[in-house]
């Protein structure tokens, strides 16, 4: 079974429709990111959560929110999706860096997302 | 600012044949890590190999390796014995350890076609 898992895996919207993307992992790290990937570019960071109380906006959070329902569950929502938010998803967790750690970040499967 | 640069937008390499991936980045910070992921056309992120900005020597993983030389800025990776299966988008990032997030920082990417 995969150690960070992602649902749904593909969905298309409409304007103005909210939508929630959920991630899960099995890996027991506390840190977990949300990141957007847009076609041709690299991913950028929208929300980042180093416990459950902890939430912290990215570059880019403005559309988006989120919520650490426990340590494995972190979910990305669009309260009213638009076109510009058509991009692929991607969750992300990793261990704090320790003495000689690297945070090595391991990445869902991705969630494309169409809003028309 | 931080920054990756990535100079070859798309690169071809015959099977079996040994090919470099450049990667330059800009951080005034002292201590960072390096990662390279490979994103294969199904669009999940494949964390290859990682590189701190205080090993001396260079990181390998199997078939990966990763040229790094502080002085000038460049984490440049290697994939030695190519195969059909290395055809896909490589990212390089960056984790710069004084940015609270630890968020990677992406660049753009190049896309790698192994000839038969």
């Amino acid at each position: 079974d995969a150690d960070v898992t992602q649902t749904p895996r593909n969905r298309i919207t409409k304007t103005g429709k909210r939508i929630m993307l959920e991630c899960s992992q099995t890996k027991g790290h506390d840190r977990m990111y949300w990141y957007r990937q847009d076609p041709g570019l690299g991913l950028r960071l929208i929300y980042y959560s180093f416990d459950v109380k902890d939430i912290n906006k990215g570059e880019i959070s403005d559309g988006y929110s989120v919520s650490r329902q426990a340590q494995a569950k972190f979910s990305l929502s669009l309260e009213s999706a638009i076109p510009n938010q058509t991009a692929l998803y991607f969750c992300a967790t990793s261990d704090p860096p320790r003495t000689g750690g690297t945070d090595t970040q391991y990445f869902g499967p991705g969630t494309r997302l169409t809003v028309l | 600012a931080q920054k990756i640069t990535q100079t070859q937008p798309g690169m071809f390499v015959q099977e079996k044949e040994a090919v470099t991936l450049d990667c330059t980045y800009d951080t005034s910070d002292q201590s960072y890590g390096l990662f390279w992921y490979k994103q294969p056309s199904s669009g999940e992120m494949i964390f290859l190999i990682y590189q701190g900005s205080y090993d001396e020597q260079n990181a390998t993983e199997g078939r990966y390796s990763l040229n790094f030389q502080k002085a000038r800025k460049s984490a440049n990776l290697v994939i030695s014995a190519s195969q059909l299966g290395d055809s896909a988008m490589y990212f390089c990032a960056m984790t710069p350890w004084m940015d609270s997030s630890y968020k990677l920082i992406f660049g753009s990417g190049t896309r790698l076609l192994v000839r038969p």
